[in-house]
């Protein structure tokens, strides 16, 4: 089945250590997302990809980069994870948002924990 | 500035009972508004969508949701609620055109309870 991929699934983190986490698509998406997601509150979105043209919101901090080395696949570093950054981060796809006004097909997530 | 608002952060609602969760929105231009269900520890899935047409949809899981234009609402229904149903239910709308997004409302937890 298509789908959208994240991995791992759980991460543990020391406060200002790198982590990376890992997504990838078989759905061939023109796009992909990054969002954060706090306790029960709404994904906010931390940046997108549109086939290689990169997107930042404006109030992503520094602290968080991305890379998109082919259509499949994407990353999310956290170059020094505070205590802040503890949460889930989902990963997103859709076609072209002209042609499917952004119909997302979100992964599982993976749920960061910072001690 | 395009948006969507859910002013419920809880519904309760007992097995059998129709449910209503309420979502209205704010845009310029066409709205194209989404409703997507998140069970604990997973993503986002999607339900059902407006674009155009009827201001009824229906989607996934016997779910429907009623476009109200003159009221700016996009209220997710189902007539009969299931133990399952319960999870954390967000209205989204998209904007910006062919580099657009989704603006995410904050959300509504939906407790059905037996």
């Amino acid at each position: 089945d298509a789908m959208v991929i994240q991995n791992p699934r759980y991460q543990v983190t020391q406060f200002g250590k790198p982590v990376t986490l890992s997504c990838s698509q078989t759905l061939n998406h023109n796009v992909m997302y990054w969002y954060q997601q706090k306790s029960s509150q709404a994904p906010k979105l931390l940046f997108h990809y549109y086939d290689k043209d990169f997107n930042n919101e404006a109030d992503t901090p520094d602290n968080f980069q991305s890379r998109r080395p082919n259509t499949s696949f994407c990353f999310l570093d956290i170059r020094s994870p505070g205590l802040g950054d503890a949460a889930m981060y989902l990963c997103a796809t859709s076609r072209d948002p002209s042609v499917s006004y952004n119909e997302q097909f979100f992964g599982p997530g993976t749920r960061l924990t910072v001690l | 500035a395009q948006s969507v608002a859910q002013p419920e952060d809880q519904v309760n609602v007992a097995e059998g009972n129709p449910l209503t969760v309420k979502c209205t929105y704010s845009v310029s231009g066409n709205p194209y508004l989404f409703w997507y269900v998140q069970y604990p520890n997973r993503g986002l899935q999607f339900l059902l969508k407006y674009i155009t047409g009827d201001n009824l949809v229906k989607g996934s899981y016997g779910f429907e949701a009623e476009f109200n234009k003159s009221q700016t609402s996009f209220h997710l229904k189902k007539p009969s609620a299931l133990v399952s149903d319960s999870a954390l239910y967000f209205c989204a709308v998209f904007y910006g055109g062919s580099q657009g997004n989704l603006i995410f409302g904050k959300g509504t937890k939906l407790s059905v309870k037996p």
